[in-house]
């Protein structure tokens, strides 16, 4: 089965400051697909930034940007210009290109301080 | 925007009880799922669910867990017989097809406390 690690459980960054939350996965698929989830607390996940396998250029989605890196397999979110609003869990999750569940890692805290 | 909803946002109940975890999925969705994250654990994928079956199981869905689609709006997750073990949050999820690019949107979840 793919494992997704997420070796942060816990960040912080100054307001307006650059974080980079890590995420690793281990499989054998070539085609799949990545997520970052954003949870805020006592509100439901949503999706942050998604990335297919086959794509070489780095998925973008206004201040979050991800660093994917195949060979490696690593899927790192980076958030620029941090705001207060993204404090949250964010969760890496994956996607085989043939089944519909996701795997998760098990998240990093992410703490904003004005 | 359309949220998918979950209600209790708590339950707790007496291990042997059976428990029913409810959700309104996105109207304009086919494809349903429960997934659960116990304390300080990864969130696990449990079931899908599309055009009145189960469409993907994980092992961790055994014969105490049932969905259903009872009418148009609501996809509930039973547990026959809960056990101390099932303690969790319970996230539902909904998307519009099963496409790999589809994105699965989440519910606020329910937290599970057996005791």
């Amino acid at each position: 089965a793919q494992t997704v690690t997420q070796s942060q459980p816990e960040m912080s960054v100054q307001e307006a400051e650059t974080v980079t939350l890590s995420c690793t996965y281990d499989t054998s698929e070539s085609d799949y697909y990545l997520f970052w989830y954003k949870q805020p607390p006592s509100r439901q996940m949503i999706l942050v930034i998604r990335q297919e396998a086959y794509k070489q250029q780095n998925a973008t989605e206004n201040r979050f940007s991800v660093n994917f890196q195949k060979a490696a397999k690593s899927f790192s979110l980076k958030i620029s210009d941090s705001q207060l609003g993204d404090a949250a869990m964010y969760f890496c999750a994956y996607r085989s290109d043939t089944g519909n569940q996701f795997y998760f890692g098990t998240g990093t805290s992410l703490t904003v301080i004005p | 925007e359309p949220e998918v909803t979950q209600t209790p946002s708590h339950q707790v109940t007496q291990m042997g009880q059976e428990v029913i975890l409810r959700c309104v999925p996105i109207s304009n969705h086919l494809y349903f799922y429960w997934y659960r994250q116990i304390l300080g654990q990864k969130v696990e994928f449990l079931v899908s669910f599309y055009n009145n079956e189960i469409s993907e199981k994980s092992e961790i869905f055994d014969d105490q867990f049932s969905v259903e689609r009872p009418d148009g709006s609501n996809f509930t997750l039973k547990i026959r017989s809960t056990k101390l073990e099932d303690s969790a949050m319970y996230f539902c999820a909904s998307s519009e097809w099963e496409t790999h690019t589809d994105t699965q949107y989440f519910g606020p979840g329910t937290r599970l406390t057996v005791l």
